[in-house]
Formats: C-alpha cells, structure tokens, sequence
C-alpha cells in the first residue's frame, strides 16, 4: 500500500443514502485533507483535518481522523446525484510539505 | 472556480512536437505545483515553486521543463513526448510551501500524445 490510499475503489449508491469512505496513511502527519474531482476536471477542496483533530463538520461532509490507525474517514450524508465525483485524501508526512494523494474513490449517486 | 485557470483544456500533439501548457492564478500565492494524473494512478508531483524559484523538480525527464516568469503565473514546456506522456496536467497553487496550506487547483489540461 502506498502512502494516502482510499477504500473502497468504487462506491455505488441510492440517492439520499450515506456514503463512507476510508483513507489509509503511513507515517506521521501534519495534516490531512480531502479533495473531490469531477469526471476529467481539477480537485476541489473540500476539507483540511489537523493532527490534533478528531472530527470535523462541513455541510454534509464529516471527515474524522484517527491518528493511531493512521486512517481517516469521510461521510456524506444525504447524498445527491451532483455528489457523484472521485474522493481523494491527501496526506503530507510530518516534516515535509509536499502532499501525496491516493487513487481516489469513485462515487457514483443513483438518482 | 478556484482562482487558478489552465490553457489549453486539451491539446493532442505529436511526439516530434513543441507546446507548452499555460496556468494562471488569481489568488495572490506565492507556491504553485504541476501535477500529472494518468489513469488508475494516484496524483505524482512534477515540479514546486515558490516565490518564482524552482524548488522541487521530482525526477522528471528533461522533456518537460517548466517555467515560471512570476509568482501568478507557471508553464510547462513540452518537447519530443512520448505516448506515455497522454495524461491530466493538473495545476495547484497555495499561499506558501506549506503543509498547512490547501492547494488550489486549475481544471487540468488534457494531453494526448500521438
């Protein structure tokens, strides 16, 4: 496995059902953040979580962090069609900063 | 839109081939990334700037070589590419080199080489 890796690779879901997604890392962090890209087109931020941080709340999104797993965790509840997107975590290792993302999970919405 | 702009969207060259991919931002910071995305692979840094100067240059071969005139703006010069090369050019800014900052990122342009 590699540093920042999503699970699961694809994600098939109802309309209005959450959606979890899993994100592994390897070495110690500064932080950890997640991403979405729509089909072809660039990442857009979506949330940065610190190492001193367990949860964190955006809208619909619930990111939560779990430093001695090294994983992180992101939902989305009441999902929607437009959610349909790649998710990607991206983890910068303590001491550097340069960010390393994973291959994402796809996520697609039924309507 | 996030501030950072990518030109062209798509370009299809040939491997004999010259061009160059433009990115822009609009958001005052002064670190900005190129990223290349190919299929089922996770995102690989290519090269960092920051405050204009070529910072990290992560063994890429000399057949791309980046450019950047100013803090607002960052090229990508492309020259004798391989087929391998057809990928997603992704842009990203941030306001430093800094594990702290988010990184912005353009639309990506879309290169295939023939």
């Amino acid at each position: 496995s590699q540093q920042g890796e999503e699970d699961p690779q694809a994600l098939s879901i109802q309309e209005g059902e959450n959606a979890t997604m899993n994100c592994s890392y390897k070495t110690s962090i500064n932080n950890l953040q997640w991403y979405r890209q729509n089909s072809g087109r660039g990442l857009v931020h979506l949330i940065l979580i610190r190492s001193n941080e367990r949860e964190k709340h955006s809208g619909r999104l619930r990111v939560t962090l779990d430093t001695s797993k090294k994983s992180s965790s992101l939902l989305i509840t009441a999902s929607r069609a437009a959610d349909t997107a790649s998710y990607f975590c991206a983890t910068a290792p303590r001491g550097t900063y340069k960010y390393i993302f994973g291959t994402g999970t796809r996520l697609k919405v039924l309507a | 839109e996030t501030g950072v702009t990518q030109t062209p969207r798509h370009l299809v060259m040939g491997m004999t081939n010259k061009k160059s991919l433009k990115c822009e931002q609009h958001l005052g910071h002064n670190a900005m990334y190129w990223y290349k995305q190919s299929a089922k692979k996770p995102l690989e840094l290519m090269f960092v700037y920051s405050l204009e100067e070529r910072v990290e240059n992560n063994s890429v071969p000399s057949r791309f070589s980046p450019e950047c005139p100013n803090s607002s703006h960052l090229f990508l010069h492309l020259h004798t590419l391989q087929p391998e090369d057809s990928a997603l050019y992704l842009c990203a800014s941030s306001p430093q080199r800094e594990s702290r900052d988010t990184q912005y990122f353009g639309p990506g342009t879309r290169l295939t080489v023939l």
